[in-house]
């Protein structure tokens, strides 16, 4: 039940925007998002709970649409730190083992 | 205060020799999480603990593969006669319990290479 993550990389110049999706074929009680820079540990950013709520985290926010059972970062104006590798974590209970996509990776130049 | 950390942080073995690694999470988290990272691939789950409760193993690939956590705090992982296939970096989390509020603190990992 590993979530479909797409696209798999992006490349972006500074300023500009991009979404990351993540998508699955069960029903999802949760969806977690972290960012893992290069040779470092992954760093969470915001869990979004079913319901089909939204989130914001500086210039960085989410959505999670319970029906599409698919949630989706927005990175906005990007910045040369929001490089890196995204990625969701889905669970289908709220005591669940939390499974990871297999990441998109971002690349942001000046 | 200190996050979770992880030794070593290299590791090379040679094929079929035992390693161990080790995970020290933040002081007071209860849940803790072993993954797998190998290049270009997601976090594969491989275990959990929570408390005193019987570890959920679910996730360990072989029998080769094993994990204990004493006194409800450190934990080491051990993969037996390893294989050219193990090579990656395993990651361990932590967290304050399981639940809706569950954020994951990982650790900067071990970059297992088996020659």
């Amino acid at each position: 039940q590993q979530p479909v993550q797409s696209p798999q990389a992006v490349i972006l110049r500074e300023g500009e925007d991009a979404v990351i999706n993540c998508s699955s074929s069960k029903a999802l009680y949760s969806v977690h998002w972290y960012r893992q820079k290069h040779g470092e540990a992954p760093v969470f950013l915001m869990i979004l709970l079913k319901g089909g709520e939204q989130k914001g985290h500086d210039k960085i926010s989410a959505s999670f649409n319970e029906k599409k059972q698919q949630s989706s970062l927005y990175l906005t104006a990007s910045q040369l730190s929001y490089s890196g590798t995204y990625f969701c974590g889905t669970e289908l209970s709220g005591y669940s083992t939390l499974t990871f996509g297999k990441g998109t990776m971002l690349l942001v130049s000046p | 205060g200190a996050g979770v950390s992880q030794s070593p942080s290299n590791k090379v073995t040679e094929k079929g020799k035992d390693v161990e690694l080790r995970c020290d999470p933040i002081s007071g988290h209860t849940a803790l999480y072993w993954y797998r990272q190998s290049l270009g691939q997601g976090l594969e789950f491989l275990i959990y603990f929570q408390g005193n409760s019987a570890p959920d193993k679910s996730g360990l690939p072989s029998d080769r593969f094993s994990a204990e956590r004493t006194g409800g705090s450190v934990s080491t992982l051990t993969i037996q006669r390893t294989q050219q296939e193990d090579s990656a970096v395993y990651l361990c989390a932590s967290s304050q319990a399981r639940g809706e509020q569950e954020t994951q603190y990982f650790g900067p990992g071990t970059r297992l290479l088996v020659l």
